[in-house]
């Protein structure tokens, strides 16, 4: 089983429309968990990080649940710029463990 | 925060051949990491490059095929060596805490091999 499990889209989404993401984690000792963005040709980049009460910036919302061992993302109002791809990344130890990623299009 | 530039963005390159890909960093780092990242896949850790000691590999991942460079604590080579198509990819050098904090990645340099 893979440490971290995504659902690799792509999602078609209208703007203005709320999506949202799922990403599964293995290991239970995992102790940090994060959203990446990454655009097309490009590096990833932070998103937002997970913590265990729920965290929200603007239209992003996360979601950590440790008894089940997932998080989620939220994106509200969907803009075109939020196409990308979203890398669901859960830290073991030293080691970042990415997600192969969930596309997103925004269509108008 | 940190700033990466990573070289080359991009190359092709014959079968057989080797490329060393540079990372710097704009402050000093103690953890410098590599990844692959082939098409459709998610990042895969191929090391953390060290400062003053040998890079430590993952599984699968061998010194023979990628040697590792760290002279000091902003800058890292990568070398993939004996190249066949199987490389082509994208490499990425990264920094950052990473069990809390914030990774920053360069921008990658993407690799064809011919």
């Amino acid at each position: 089983r893979k440490e971290v499990e995504q659902d690799p889209g792509p999602f078609n989404v209208p703007e203005g429309a709320t999506v949202a993401f799922n990403c599964t984690y293995s290991n239970s000792a995992s102790q940090s968990f994060f959203w990446y963005r990454q655009d097309c040709r490009k590096e990833p980049k932070l998103l937002m990080s997970v913590y265990s009460s729920g965290n929200e910036d603007g239209r992003f919302t996360a979601q950590l649940n440790r008894a089940s061992q997932y998080i989620s993302l939220l994106i509200r109002d969907s803009k075109l710029s939020d196409s990308a791809t979203y890398l669901c990344v859960v830290v073991s130890g030293y080691a970042l463990n990415f997600g192969k990623g969930t596309s997103l299009l925004v269509t108008p | 925060s940190a700033v990466i530039s990573q070289k080359p963005s991009r190359d092709i390159c014959q079968r057989g051949t080797s490329l060393t890909i540079q990372c710097q960093v704009d402050s000093q780092v103690t953890m410098m990491f590599w990844y692959r990242q082939q098409p459709g896949q998610s990042l895969t850790l191929i090391a953390t490059a060290n400062q003053g000691s040998e890079a430590t590999y993952e599984s699968g991942f061998v010194i023979d095929k990628f040697p590792i460079s760290r002279p000091n604590l902003t800058f890292s080579t990568l070398t993939v060596s004996n190249m066949s198509p199987e490389d082509s990819s994208i490499y990425l050098c990264s920094v950052g805490d990473s069990w809390r904090a914030e990774a920053f990645f360069g921008q990658g340099t993407r690799l064809t091999v011919v």
